[in-house]
């Protein structure tokens, strides 16, 4: 069974540019978590998706992100425009259920020159 | 607010030797607790986690962790570290709020072996 899978693995971009980062969750999982880290801190959760509903998005830095899930499966988080505080690695994860374990992708690190 | 610290973020060790891993919390409920391995070029795998019952728990890799509640730790051990266990560990607690379950990390620690 494949893992969580993410794309691209690497983004370089200059800022004021736009990225879209995909994210393909387990089969079968309808929770679908994001999270970034930021240089030498934590990893800190943006938002998490049930299905194709977003639960819960505290975690989002500011309205240049956008997260979708179309039809429950895959989700994409878009950054528009980018900024140079942008810049870290982003993983996704998936869940089965509320609360089981999160299994977690090889995230994307996102570049912003 | 919840929090998860690790207060060393590099550690050094020789091949054969053991290893303990700090990981403190600060969360006002029964917590449940994770251990996450990063290695280069992978996602994060789970080592191990604690939902509740005994609390010395034992995972993959041949890794154990011990919840003290006193002490607000679950610290990671392993009595005999290999050059492949060099990697990024990070400890987490699970934050169930209402609509939603995620975790809190700590900044991570960092291990390297000497051969």
């Amino acid at each position: 069974e494949a893992g969580v899978t993410q794309f691209p693995s690497h983004s370089v971009i200059e800022k004021g540019q736009t990225v879209t980062l995909r994210c393909d969750p387990i089969s079968g999982h309808d929770n679908l978590y994001w999270y970034r880290r930021v240089m030498g801190k934590e990893i800190k959760f943006l938002l998490h998706f049930v299905k194709e509903s977003k639960q819960d998005e505290s975690g989002m830095p500011n309205n240049r992100f956008l997260a979708e899930r179309t039809g429950g499966t895959y989700s994409t988080l878009k950054v528009q425009p980018a900024e140079l505080e942008d810049s870290g690695v982003y993983f996704c994860a998936s869940s089965e259920n509320r609360g089981n374990i999160q299994y977690f992708g090889a995230g994307t690190r996102l570049s912003v020159l | 607010a919840q929090s998860v610290t690790q207060p060393d973020i590099h550690i050094t060790v020789s091949e054969g030797a053991s290893l303990e891993l700090r990981c403190n919390y600060s969360y006002g409920a029964t917590p449940y607790l994770f251990w996450y391995v990063q290695s280069p070029g992978q996602g994060l795998q789970l080592l191990l986690k604690y939902f509740s019952g005994d609390t010395l728990v034992q995972g993959i890799k041949g890794f154990e962790a011990e919840f003290k509640r006193s002490q607000s730790s679950f610290n990671l051990r392993k009595p005999s570290v290999h050059w492949s266990d060099a990697a990024e560990y990070f400890c987490a607690v699970g934050e169930d709020t209402s609509g939603t379950y995620k975790y809190i990390f700590g900044t991570g620690t960092r291990l390297k072996v000497l051969a």
